[in-house]
């Protein structure tokens, strides 16, 4: 399968500031990219698309003045959060679409637990 | 929208033994169907997934079948080892749509 990092894997920060989250697709061009927030023992929750050269889609409730999304390259997309506050702690997994072959397949990344203080 | 339901929400085997994990979704147009696994504190690993065109695929110990006339799927693990307990989640989507519907997971606990 493909292969899709995250850095960093774990952030702590303090209330106020900003956090930036790397998303790269390493072996394949991802057009699409999503960003997901999980909280402990339940689902994921899709907040955005993020799509190449375009401004991205975000989900019903979710802040995008908040959560700035920036997908500047082909493997590479980034999540902002601004302005962090301890109910912004959470586990962010983001997502690459691998189109090769047409098969649409979604890749994780390995997640980043940010905790605010 | 697309709604998935996954059951049960936890499922104790012994070792050797197999796990069923069933998923039902409401929008017959869905063609599409994967599964991951995700260990604590990590990403999700998509393990297998069907396209609405088969009615089941195998991939060593994991194997999925679908029924598109009960709009349901499941995931079958034979010979559980204790390297299997993990939650796995299923999901749904039309080809084509960005987006995954998923379903809440399950817990899968291996006893050795």
């Amino acid at each position: 399968g493909a292969v899709v990092s995250q850095h960093p894997s774990r952030v702590i920060c303090k209330s106020g500031t900003s956090v930036k989250i790397e998303c790269r697709s390493l072996d394949f061009q991802a057009t699409t990219m999503f960003w997901y927030r999980q909280f402990p023992k339940q689902s994921l929750m899709l907040m955005a698309t993020s799509n190449e050269g375009s401004k991205a889609t975000y989900e019903q409730g979710v802040e995008k003045d908040k959560f700035l999304i920036n997908h500047a390259s082909l493997t590479l997309s980034t999540l902002t959060v601004t302005s962090a506050h301890p109910e912004d702690s959470s586990f962010y997994i983001c997502s690459a679409r691998d189109l090769r072959g047409g098969a649409e397949t979604q890749y994780f990344g390995p997640g980043t637990r940010l905790l605010v203080l | 929208g697309e709604n998935v339901e996954q059951h049960p929400s936890t499922l104790s085997v012994q070792e050797g033994d197999s796990a069923v994990i069933k998923c039902t979704y409401s929008d017959s147009a869905s063609n599409y169907f994967p599964w991951y696994k995700q260990e604590l504190g990590k990403g999700p690993q998509l393990i297998i997934d069907i396209r609405s065109n088969v009615g089941e695929k195998k991939d060593q110990r994991i194997a999925v079948t679908l029924n598109k006339t009960a709009k349901h799927f499941s995931l079958h693990i034979t010979e559980t080892q204790p390297e299997d307990s993990a939650v796995y989640f299923c999901a749904a989507t039309l080809r084509g749509n960005n987006r995954l519907a998923f379903g809440k997971g399950n817990q899968v606990v291996v006893i050795p």
